[in-house]
């Protein structure tokens, strides 16, 4: 069992759809981060928050928008979408944006778009 | 920008064979993490290794950090079937501009063992 909840596990949405995507942890860890994941790839750093504040935007399209409505939740709001963003959206949190620190991850929202 | 490469990229074995997975960064790392992601699943933290040359163990799983601190490596002796998936060896990377840091995911290594 993971300790970051991640919803939903899947979304299909068009490309002219808003959705948004959530992640919820309660380890009191102050750093979280998007990624994304294509198939038989590596995760790619999306966005970073830390202590609730955007910290490093890797230049995500903005048609991706990060939020962090408080130090719990982590929210990734999707506009306008193409087919190549079709992937495995993770969030993962640690104690702090620190060199040392391990992240955890969530299951992830397998994302498709029509 | 800094890069990690993982060889090989695939590996299959029978139950019981080891394995070896190496990582390879073009910048010298501070620490390396390892990561395993089961099919299906999301990156799961194993290790991390600081020191040049450190060695440590988790049962049947032996990490190594290089001498220089820009290689590492993964050997699994006498493989299992629940050892299948991918494993990812991760360094740190400094972002200039923000003074931040982030994190690099090697390619992976995907391991399948058939039983």
């Amino acid at each position: 069992d993971t300790e970051v909840t991640q919803t939903p596990k899947h979304l299909v949405m068009g490309m002219t759809n808003k959705k948004s995507l959530k992640c919820e942890q309660h380890m009191g860890h102050r750093a979280m981060y998007w990624y994304k994941q294509k198939a038989k790839k590596p995760p790619e750093l999306m966005f970073v928050y830390s202590y609730e504040k955007l910290s490093i935007n890797e230049s995500v399209p903005s048609r991706f928008s990060p939020e962090c409505p408080n130090s719990s939740l982590l929210n990734l709001h999707l506009h306008a979408l193409q087919p190549e963003d079709s992937a495995l959206y993770l969030c993962a949190s640690s104690q702090e944006v620190r060199e040392r620190e391990p992240q955890h991850f969530g299951d992830g929202t397998r994302l498709s778009i029509l | 920008g800094q890069q990690v490469m993982q060889i090989p990229q695939y590996q299959h074995v029978q139950e019981g064979e080891d394995f070896t997975t190496y990582c390879n960064s073009s910048t010298t790392l501070s620490n390396i993490q390892w990561y395993k992601q089961r099919p299906g699943g999301h990156p799961v933290f194993l290790i991390q290794l600081v020191k040049s040359g450190e060695v440590k163990k988790q049962k049947r799983l032996t990490f190594q950090f290089g001498e220089a601190k820009k290689n590492s490596s993964l050997h699994i002796t006498a493989t299992q079937t629940t050892d299948v998936g991918t494993y990812f060896c991760a360094g740190k990377a400094y972002l200039v501009n923000t003074g931040f840091q982030k994190l690099v995911f090697g390619t992976g290594t995907r391991l399948l063992v058939s039983p």
